[in-house]
């Protein structure tokens, strides 16, 4: 969607490296979200945010963290990044009318 | 806490043929959105349709529909005249509708195989 870019698209990482994703939006919405896809699981919530400083945990936060200091960028980081880590990492915000609207993604290995 | 299940991991249909895919849920709430989300192999996560619970009338979106047995918390998608770009996999997908920061919660996925 246009609204909404995730960088970098693929990113291969060292074991203990910290990581930062990149999601910008220029929607100027309220929320956004960051998910984690693997087999078997479908997408599950890391962080999620409503509004400029304002996060909070998902299901699935251990060994990440977020910011949110602009409206438009919400930034992931792995901070000491592990091989469990490994995942296709989507970025979401929310325009209002009940789904949301997704970034196309950044796979994500650690090595 | 609210979850989805999706039963079939995989399922093949025939081109143009018709196939449906299942999905069952769990709430306690009166009040909600239910979700199909299609991903291809682009990876793009694709809002198919959307159900909102309120609603007795099942949503249709073209070739794709649903079936909202609110009772049975059952959210079936109906795609009819399969094409092979409908090959994907398909996400259920719940979120409550009390609030407008209520997270979406999905299922683990169905993939599609469209046989031509």
């Amino acid at each position: 969607d246009a609204g909404i870019t995730q960088s970098p698209r693929h990113k291969v990482t060292e074991t203990g490296t910290p990581v930062t994703l990149r999601c910008h939006q220029t929607e100027n919405h309220r929320y956004m979200y960051w998910y984690r896809q693997d087999p078997g699981h479908g997408l599950r919530l890391i962080h999620y945010s409503y509004g400029v400083k304002d996060t909070d945990k998902g299901e699935v936060s251990d060994g990440y963290s977020v910011s949110r200091s602009k409206t438009e960028d919400f930034l992931l980081t792995l901070e000491s990044a592990t091989s469990s880590q490994t995942s296709v990492y989507f970025c979401a915000i929310n325009p209002g009318a009940g789904g949301y609207t997704f970034g196309s993604g950044t796979r994500l290995t650690v090595v | 806490a609210q979850t989805v299940t999706q039963s079939q991991p995989e399922m093949s249909v025939q081109e143009a043929e018709t196939v449906t895919l299942s999905c069952t849920y769990d709430t306690s709430e009166s009040d909600y959105y239910l979700f199909w989300y299609k991903q291809p192999p682009s990876r793009q996560m694709i809002l198919v349709i959307r159900q909102e619970a309120y609603k007795q009338q099942n949503a249709t979106e073209n070739r794709f529909s649903v079936n909202f047995q609110k009772a049975a918390k059952s959210f079936s998608l109906k795609i009819s005249d399969s094409q092979l770009g409908d090959a994907a996999m398909y996400f259920c997908a719940y979120r409550r509708a009390m609030n407008r920061d209520d997270k979406i919660i999905f299922g683990k996925g169905t993939r599609l195989h469209i046989l031509p």
